[in-house]
């Protein structure tokens, strides 16, 4: 069965700071790939970063880079510069390379304090 | 492009009653998927479509809920009858293909909220 787990259910960050926010995984399948999904009160999940489970280097999108940590099935996000903008819930997830099917981690709510 | 689209936003009904939502994907995209997300919680796959065929139900309860894509494009999901354990944002997604290749992604609706009194 494949898991994902948060077990930050939530951070505050200060404006123009770095934040991490951590999960771990488990899955038995041996392609797939792991996300990092934004959603805000609108609902709408949004996808922030995403990592090949083959590629060793870690992804980065602008401010937002991940610690691909495989061995230990570690994804952390980092966001660099939190701006007010980055409030949200994260959500990481584990998807199928073949199904498409993702599975979701929990959560964490972060707030970003002016 | 218009993204994927879920009607109505919020539904509250009382129990025993039945409801349902309905989902545009964007257009040209095969996959479709139904996804429930309880408070707090992450999202849950419930159903994924390749085109009008259903090929993962397995987490869908099939006593009470159903699912119909027809002609492959729009999707509705029905609760008939709904529970108080329903309620939950019901969040449809969909994506070109059925696999998570380089560059293909998913994207979502902005979903229901379902409301059991």
């Amino acid at each position: 069965a494949q898991t994902v787990t948060q077990s930050q259910p939530e951070m505050s960050v200060q404006e123009a700071e770095t934040v991490t926010l951590s999960c771990t995984y488990d899955t038995s399948e041996s392609d797939y790939y792991l996300f990092w999904y934004k959603q805000p009160p609108s609902r709408q999940m949004i996808l922030v970063i995403r990592q090949e489970a083959y590629k060793q280097q870690n992804a980065t999108e602008n401010r937002f880079s991940v610690n691909f940590q495989k061995a230990a099935k570690s994804f952390s996000l980092k966001i660099s510069d939190s701006q007010l903008g980055d409030a949200a819930m994260y959500f990481c997830a584990s998807g199928s390379s073949n199904t498409g099917k993702l599975i979701f981690g929990q959560g964490t709510t972060l707030q970003v304090k002016p | 492009e218009a993204g994927v689209v879920q009607s109505p936003r919020y539904k509250i009904i009382e129990k025993k009653q039945p409801v349902a939502f309905w989902c545009n994907p964007i257009s040209g995209h095969n996959t479709l998927y139904w996804y429930r997300q309880n408070l707090g919680q992450g999202p849950e796959l419930l159903i994924r479509y390749e085109n009008e065929e259903a090929v993962d139900d397995s987490q869908l309860p099939k006593d009470r809920f159903s699912a119909e894509r027809l002609k492959g494009v729009d999707s509705t999901l029905k609760i008939q009858p709904a529970e108080l354990g329903d309620s939950a944002v019901y969040l449809c997604a969909s994506s070109l293909g059925g696999g998570l290749a380089t560059n293909e992604k998913l994207f979502f609706g902005s979903g229901t909220q379902l409301s059991v009194l």
